[in-house]
This record gives structure tokens, sequence and C-alpha cells, in this order.
């Protein structure tokens, strides 16, 4: 099993429409996760971290759950602009050290 | 804030020569840098791990002697690449995290590399 697991997608979705993208990861030790956005030839950006109650930052909701090992990203009203890759990003167990899923990618249409 | 620069954002060399790729915090000081790799369509491969006034720690399958990271200060750190070859095209991108709780990185802009 790879250390964080990701659906590549794509999911093409419509404006307005609500998608949700998995990631499951291996380590049970670990303790940050966070989700990232890259847009196409560019660097990462960090979209939020997860926390272990959840979070919600406007259109995004980032949920953890430990028993299961996955996190999970919610995004409501999808726009045009939230096309991208998204990638999931676990700290392994009692570390620092970032692995990455191979992101989601998301198109929104028209 | 939390701002990281790498330089140059684009390269094209000859095969055999070396390149150096320069990554800086801007306006924080990082305790952690990160340089990663990363191919068309696929996700960023983490190469290696570099704090400030020690040596990095590289990931498995990595060449340490191929690619010398030093990390002279907390905010900048560099990346060579010797004797490159076709096979190292790719783009670099450099991150930068300071101690906190969820330990985030701040990501470079990348350089592109394109060996001839």
């Amino acid at each position: 099993r790879k250390e964080v697991e990701q659906d590549p997608g794509p999911f093409n979705v419509p404006e307005g429409a609500t998608v949700a993208f998995n990631c499951t990861y291996s380590n049970s030790a670990s303790q940050s996760f966070f989700w990232y956005r890259q847009d196409c030839r560019k660097e990462p950006k960090l979209l939020m971290s997860v926390y272990s109650s959840g979070n919600e930052d406007g259109r995004f909701t980032a949920q953890l759950n430990r028993a299961s090992q996955y996190i999970s990203l919610l995004i409501r009203d999808s726009k045009l602009s939230d096309s991208a890759t998204y990638l999931c990003v676990v700290n392994r167990g009692g570390s620092y050290i970032p692995t990455f899923g191979r992101g989601t990618s998301l198109i929104v249409h028209p | 804030g939390a701002v990281v620069s790498q330089h140059p954002s684009w390269v094209i060399c000859k095969s055999g020569t070396s390149v150096k790729i320069e990554c800086r915090s801007l306006d924080f000081q990082a305790t952690t840098m990160f340089w990663y790799r990363q191919f068309p369509k696929q996700s960023l491969m983490l190469m290696a791990t570099s704090n400030e006034g020690s040596k990095a720690t590289y990931e498995q399958g990595v060449e340490k002697d191929k690619f010398l990271i030093n990390h002279a200060s907390l905010t900048l750190s560099t990346l060579t690449v010797t004797s490159a070859h076709p096979e190292d095209s790719s783009f670099y991108i450099c991150s930068a995290s300071m101690e906190s709780l969820y330990n985030e990185q701040f990501f470079g802009p990348g350089t592109r590399l394109t060996v001839l």
C-alpha cells in the first residue's frame, strides 16, 4: 500500500456542483495533514491544514478520520477557478517529513 | 508573509554541465527546507530535507553526489545538479518550513530545468 493514495481523477463537474475528494494514508502515527492546490506548471499552494475536529474555510471543508486513516476535502458551489490538481499531504509518523499524494485533478466546466 | 523565491525560474543547459538552483525564504527564517522534483503529470517526489548548518538527508534512490545541497543560512538553500543529463530534465521545487504546530510548507515558484 502506498503511503498516501489519491484517486487521480479527473473529476469533471459543472459550475455550482459539490465535489469531494478522499485521500488515504498508511502510517497510523501521522499527525499532520494538509490539502494543497497545484495549478498547471506552477508550485503547490497551501489550501488548508486538516485538524482532528475538521475545519471549514468558506466553500472548502476538510475532515480527518483517524480510525479509517483518510482525509477528505469537500468543495461546495464549485467555480471555474477551482479547476486544478488537489494534493493530499501527510507528514510521516513522528516527523515533519511530508509525503505527497499524486493529486486529484478537478475540472469545473460552465 | 511566508514568501519563498527560487532562482532561476528556468534554465537550459548542455549535457555534462552543472546547474545551481537557489531557494530563499524572504520574510521568515526557515528551520527546514525541502527539495522536490516533479516530472510531467506526476506527483512531487521529495529528494532531500535540509536543515541549516547540517548535512542534507536524502531520500532513498537520490544520489547525494549528483544533487548537492547546501543550506548555508536560515534563509538560503542551494541545490546543484552536477554533470546534468537529459534524464535530469524536470521541474525542481523547493519549500521552506518554520517551526510551528503543523509545519506548513511554503513553496518556491519552481525551476524548470531542460538538459539538452
